[in-house]
């Protein structure tokens, strides 16, 4: 079936490092590739998504990366910082079927 | 802009028992998307609505149903709650599900069945 599934269920990172999340997604028809974002007690928010068709692209101190060869995508947050603590979704958008498949989730924690 | 607003935020309920939880979403925004979160788990897709159609559903039983009215409000309904029930159902909704994949979520309604 489809997944979509993460390398590492918790990540700590000392603030002001860069943290990599990790993710492997099995859907070769997805169209698009989201991150988002959730702090305890909320929903998620997206962060930044990526189209099929790219490899990279940029944000405000976030990057997405896209490997279709491995079915891989990542996130990578720049100079880290105690805001960025939560739990971070993969998701994959699969327009032709009207849904998107969420991965299990990576936990952020930030070392002082 | 409110943002999309879901109620009731808690609930208890016994085993036997049924559910509807509110979504309202954001003003324009015609899909509406209901997922069940559980604790370590990820976001499992239960349905998506659009134009008051179910575009899509997720690998649920059928004691898990839903629908949309003329202004893009949602309900969802579980029927014959278990225990396993227990969870974070949230919505999220968007002007299109064939656009980019950007979802706007509520906070969720915590339902714990005892």
């Amino acid at each position: 079936g489809e997944s979509v599934g993460l390398h590492l269920p918790t990540l700590s990172v000392q603030e002001g490092d860069n943290s990599i999340i990790n993710c492997a997604y099995s859907n070769s028809a997805s169209d698009y590739f989201i991150w988002y974002k959730q702090e305890s007690g909320k929903g998620p928010q997206f962060i930044i998504d990526i189209r099929s068709n790219m490899d990279k692209r940029q944000g405000q101190r976030v990057t997405v990366l896209l490997n279709k060869t491995v079915k891989h995508l990542s996130l990578q947050i720049a100079a880290t910082q105690p805001g960025d603590s939560a739990v971070y979704f993969c998701a994959e958008n699969v327009s032709s079927a009207s849904k998107i498949i969420f991965g299990s989730g990576t936990r952020l924690s930030i070392r002082p | 802009k409110a943002g999309v607003t879901q109620t009731p935020r808690y609930l208890i309920k016994t085993r036997g028992q049924q559910v509807t939880l509110s979504c309202s979403p954001i003003s324009g925004h015609r899909s509406v998307s209901w997922y069940q979160q559980t604790p370590g788990q990820g976001l499992q897709f239960l349905f998506e609505y659009f134009s008051e159609t179910q575009r899509n559903k997720g690998n649920f039983p059928g004691r898990f149903s839903g629908r949309q009215f003329s202004n893009s409000r949602s309900e969802m309904n579980v029927s014959t709650l278990e225990l396993g029930d227990s969870a974070l159902y949230l919505c999220a909704s968007s002007q299109d599900r064939g656009s980019t994949g950007e979802l706007f979520f509520g906070e969720g309604s915590r339902l714990t069945v005892l």
